[in-house]
């Protein structure tokens, strides 16, 4: 099993719907988690930490379920400008696994 | 905002050949790593580095790389004898203190291709 799983997509969305990820992971010892976004030939870059609670910035929300091993990112109100793959990021002992992304098309 | 700096933007090497692909780490960041990522691959972890030493490394991460932080502020990447398969972008990321609860900052990357 891998280590971090998402189901690669692509989600093709329309403007101002909803849309959900997950991503599972399979060590339990894992320790913190990220969600990043990545432009198509950029680098990834920090969307939002995940945290037990469950944490909102805006038009996105992430929640974590250790006791399932995933974690979610929802988002709100999309834009044009969400067409983008999203990673789902877990640290454990210091080494960050990336999964392969969830890819996400907004169609105006 | 500080960033993380990577150069070259794109290196173009021969099979065989040695590279060495630098970056220029936040300033106030102790942690840093190398990722690599394949053309239409996932983002893959080669090695951390802390307190002047190796703290964990990949299996992608075998004899013919290495990594150097040879003054306080660059932190380098050598692949000794390049391979075709060495080709992807190579990202260089750093962060605070433990990457427990601190994201990592990614560089722009360098373009690796070997011919």
């Amino acid at each position: 099993r891998k280590e971090v799983e998402q189901d690669p997509g692509p989600f093709n969305v329309p403007e101002g719907a909803t849309v959900a990820f997950n991503c599972t992971y399979s060590n339990s010892a894992s320790q913190s988690f990220f969600w990043y976004r990545q432009d198509c030939r950029k680098e990834p870059k920090l969307l939002m930490s995940v945290y037990s609670s469950g944490n909102e910035d805006g038009r996105f929300t992430a929640q974590l379920n250790r006791a399932s091993q995933y974690i979610s990112l929802l988002i709100r109100d999309s834009k044009l400008s969400d067409s983008a793959t999203y990673l789902c990021v877990v640290n454990r002992d210091d080494k960050i696994i990336f999964g392969k992304g969830t890819r996400l098309h907004i169609l105006p | 905002e500080p960033e993380v700096t990577q150069t070259p933007s794109h290196q173009v090497t021969q099979m065989g050949q040695e590279v060495i692909l630098r970056c220029v780490p936040i300033s106030n960041h102790l942690y840093f790593y190398w990722y690599r990522q394949i053309l239409g691959q996932k983002v893959e972890f080669l090695v951390s580095f802390y307190n002047n030493e190796i703290s964990e490394k990949s299996e992608i991460f075998d004899d013919q790389f290495s990594v150097e932080r040879p003054d306080g502020s660059n932190f380098t990447l050598k692949i000794r004898s390049t391979k075709l398969e060495d080709s992807a972008m190579y990202f260089c990321a750093s962060t605070t203190g433990s990457s427990y609860n601190s994201p990592l900052h990614f560089g722009n990357g360098t373009r690796l291709t070997v011919t």
